[in-house]
C-alpha cells in the first residue's frame, strides 16, 4: 500500500508568516491529492483536491501544488483562525485510502 | 445544506456487534457514494469503508474487511456500517462522509457529519 507521510509533524508560526506542509507518497499518485483542516474538537474540513484545486468557501491564502510523489499545503499568510491539524489524503487507485498522519498548526 | 448525522455508537464489548446510522439530507442522496471514516482519540484519521451511490462498489479497510459491513438505503437517504467481532482497536469515533463527485466514487470528502463514539471495552 502506498504510505502517506507529512513533515513537519507540528510546527509553531507567527501570524502573517507563510507557512508551508510537505506531504510524499512512497509511489507516485499524479494528483489525486486532498487536503484537510481539523480545528480542535471539530470535524474535518476539505481545503484543496486534485493537489491544487480550492475547494469553494475556503480562503485563497490556503494553496496546494505538487504531482507524483511531492506535495505541499502552503498558507500565504497564517490567520489564528488556522491553528488546527492538517491532513492529506491520497486516492488514486482506491481503495485503500491512505491519509498521512497529520500536521499541527500552531501560532507562536 | 448538507446534513449528515451519525448515530448508534456506544460501549460495547469486545467480539459484539453494533451497528451505526447515518442520515443525510440537503442534497440528493442516491446521486453520491457515501464514507465512513474513523478517528480515534487523539489520532489520525483512518477510511473503514465506502460505497457507490447504486451500492455496485463496496470497499473496506484491510483492518476491517470480513468484520464490517457498509450498506444503503436511498429510500430512506440512510447509510449503515455494521461491525462484528469489534476488538478494543475500533474504538473511534466514526463519521459518516460524502463523496465529493455525483455519480462517481472519487474517494475525497467535502461533507462530514459530527461522528458517534464508538468505544470496545469490557
Amino acid at each position: 500500500d502506498i504510505q502517506m507521510t507529512q513533515s513537519p509533524s507540528s510546527l509553531s508560526a507567527s501570524v502573517g508568516d507563510r507557512v508551508t506542509i510537505t506531504c510524499r507518497a512512497s509511489q507516485g499518485i499524479s494528483n489525486y491529492l486532498a487536503w484537510y483542516q481539523q480545528k480542535p474538537g471539530k470535524v474535518p474540513k476539505l481545503l484543496i483536491y486534485a493537489a491544487s484545486t480550492l475547494q469553494s468557501g475556503v480562503p485563497s491564502r490556503f494553496s496546494g501544488s505538487g504531482s507524483g510523489t511531492d506535495f505541499t499545503l502552503t498558507i500565504s499568510s497564517l490567520q489564528p483562525e488556522d491553528v488546527a491539524t492538517y491532513y492529506c489524503q491520497k486516492y488514486n487507485s482506491a481503495p485503500p485510502i491512505t491519509f498521512g498522519q497529520g500536521t499541527r498548526l500552531e501560532i507562536k | 445544506e448538507v446534513q449528515l448525522v451519525e448515530s448508534g455508537g456506544g460501549l460495547v464489548q469486545p467480539g459484539r456487534s453494533l451497528r451505526l446510522s447515518c442520515a443525510a439530507s440537503g442534497f440528493t442522496f442516491d446521486d453520491y457514494a457515501m464514507h465512513w471514516v474513523r478517528q480515534a482519540p487523539g489520532k489520525g484519521l483512518e477510511w473503514v469503508s465506502g460505497i457507490s451511490w447504486n451500492s455496485g462498489s463496496i470497499g473496506y479497510a484491510d483492518s476491517v474487511k470480513g468484520r464490517f459491513t457498509i450498506s444503503r438505503d436511498n429510500a430512506k437517504n440512510s447509510l449503515y456500517l455494521q461491525m462484528n467481532s469489534l476488538r478494543a482497536e475500533d474504538t473511534a469515533l466514526y463519521y459518516c462522509a460524502k463523496d465529493a463527485v455525483p455519480a462517481a466514487m472519487e474517494y475525497y470528502f467535502d461533507y462530514w457529519g459530527q461522528g458517534t463514539l464508538v468505544t470496545v471495552s469490557s
